[in-house]
């Protein structure tokens, strides 16, 4: 089983749409959440943190949910502009202190005019 | 001024030479990686340095060798390049003090072997 497990998509939506994606992540010592946003030919970018308690960043929500290890990013009013890869990303706490960062393999979205 | 910044960005090369991909930061971070995506665009972590050191190396062949001079710097040498060797690999850093530290990329470096 992936550590970290997404719908690869696509997600194809006009403009305007409400988008939402899901992904779980399998290691119990997970300690951070992230969702990574990644263009074609480009590298990745961090596009928000997810925190216990939900939060959001303009039209961009992230829920995460521990007891069931699952992470969520809503998109609401989507623009063309929001056409990437979505990228779940999740940081494993080592025997050693660090930690070890894991990509999900990214769910694709297209939005249309 | 580019945080991360990795050459070459594009190589072409035949099978079974020898080549290296370099990369700087000039975040003052204390930790760097390289990670590989292949062509089904799965992003994997290959190796992390942290002052230096070798603290994360995955299931990586031997002739994928790291090296780090200082902590600004992570290069990449491969021994013997294979096919399948060929995908996009990812430079980034991160301040590894912080939990939630941000992955910084840089453009990525395409090798193509034929």
């Amino acid at each position: 089983r992936k550590e970290v497990e997404q719908d690869p998509g696509p997600f194809n939506v006009p403009e305007g749409a409400t988008v939402a994606f899901n992904c779980t992540y399998s290691n119990s010592a997970s300690q951070s959440f992230f969702w990574y946003r990644q263009d074609c030919r480009k590298e990745p970018k961090l596009l928000m943190s997810v925190y216990s308690s939900g939060n959001e960043d303009g039209r961009f929500t992230a829920q995460l949910n521990r007891a069931s290890q699952y992470i969520s990013l809503l998109i609401r009013d989507s623009k063309l502009s929001d056409s990437a890869t979505y990228l779940c990303v999740v940081n494993i706490l080592l025997n050693t202190g660090g930690f070890k960062t894991i990509f999900g393999a990214g769910t694709r979205l297209f939005v249309k005019a | 001024d580019t945080a991360v910044s990795q050459t070459p960005k594009y190589l072409v090369t035949q099978m079974g030479n020898d080549k290296s991909i370099k990369c700087e930061q000039n975040l003052g971070h204390d930790t760097m990686y390289w990670y590989k995506q292949d062509s089904k665009k799965f992003l994997k972590i290959m190796f992390s340095y942290n002052n230096k050191e070798l603290i994360i190396n995955e299931t990586v062949p031997n002739r994928f060798s790291p090296k780090s001079p200082d902590k600004a710097h992570l290069n990449l040498h491969i021994n013997s390049l294979e096919l399948g060797d060929s995908a996009v690999y990812f430079c980034a850093s991160s301040q590894v003090q912080s939990l939630g530290g941000e992955l910084f990329f840089g453009e990525g470096s395409r090798l193509t072997v034929l």
